[in-house]
């Protein structure tokens, strides 16, 4: 599976929309984005993931560049229990035992007041 | 979407025992995954947990340290043995696969152990 790079922390006022990056510049043409966030002393949620088209939910939208060498997630209107680490993931989607997923350090989010 | 809950949620365990943790889904689900994450680390996976036959273990990861049984669809076990400090780490089961498909993969709530 492709690496990918986001940055180490990040913060975002209440309210305000928060924008996290990753960059995955040796994606293949068959892995996908995937977004995950863990908020303290829980297990992973999932969030969202996308090929190639932009994809929104109702947690959040991502935003994959045309070349797919990277994306953005966007949460809209951020709030404190969003505060957590944010993970970007790329995997080829499901082929059987092809399917674990490979967590990098991630991005951890402060929302404040 | 699948609920995932594990038992214990935490325990404390003297050096050279051994624990067994419980991971229930409460939908059939085809696959299973075991991950560790040690203090301040992100999440890395164990195994993969096979219905009906021997776990796919990840490197750096042996049965002898780590077996696993998943008897059906629903159930699996991860047994931490011959215990020592370094085993300490919070331990997640996941899930993917239900009958609405396999596009995201489901996580439990996660064991925090602690060796002394």
């Amino acid at each position: 599976d492709a690496k990918t790079t986001q940055p180490t922390s990040m913060d975002c006022a209440e309210g305000r929309a928060a924008n996290l990056p990753c960059n995955h510049s040796t994606i293949s043409g068959n892995e996908y984005v995937y977004w995950y966030r863990q908020i303290h002393s829980q297990g992973p949620q999932y969030i969202i993931h996308g090929l190639k088209n932009n994809e929104t939910n109702e947690m959040a939208s991502l935003i994959i560049t045309e070349d797919r060498k990277s994306s953005t997630l966007i949460l809209p209107h951020a709030t404190l229990r969003d505060t957590a680490v944010y993970y970007c993931i790329v995997r080829v989607g499901y082929t059987g035992t092809a399917s674990k997923l490979t967590f990098g350090t991630g991005t951890r989010l402060q929302v404040t007041l | 979407s699948a609920v995932i809950s594990q038992k214990p949620s935490r325990d404390i365990c003297q050096r050279g025992t051994s624990l067994t943790i419980q991971c229930q889904v409460d939908s059939q689900v085809t696959m299973m995954f075991w991950y560790r994450q040690q203090p301040g680390q992100s999440l890395t996976l164990i195994a993969t947990a096979n219905q009906g036959s021997e776990a796919t273990y990840e490197s750096g990861f042996v049965i002898d340290k780590f077996p696993i049984s998943r008897p059906n669809l629903t159930f699996s076990t991860l047994t931490v043995s011959n215990m020592s400090p370094e085993d300490s780490s919070i331990y997640l089961c996941s899930a993917e696969g239900t009958a609405a498909g396999y596009n995201e993969q489901f996580f439990g709530p996660g064991t925090r152990l602690t060796v002394l």
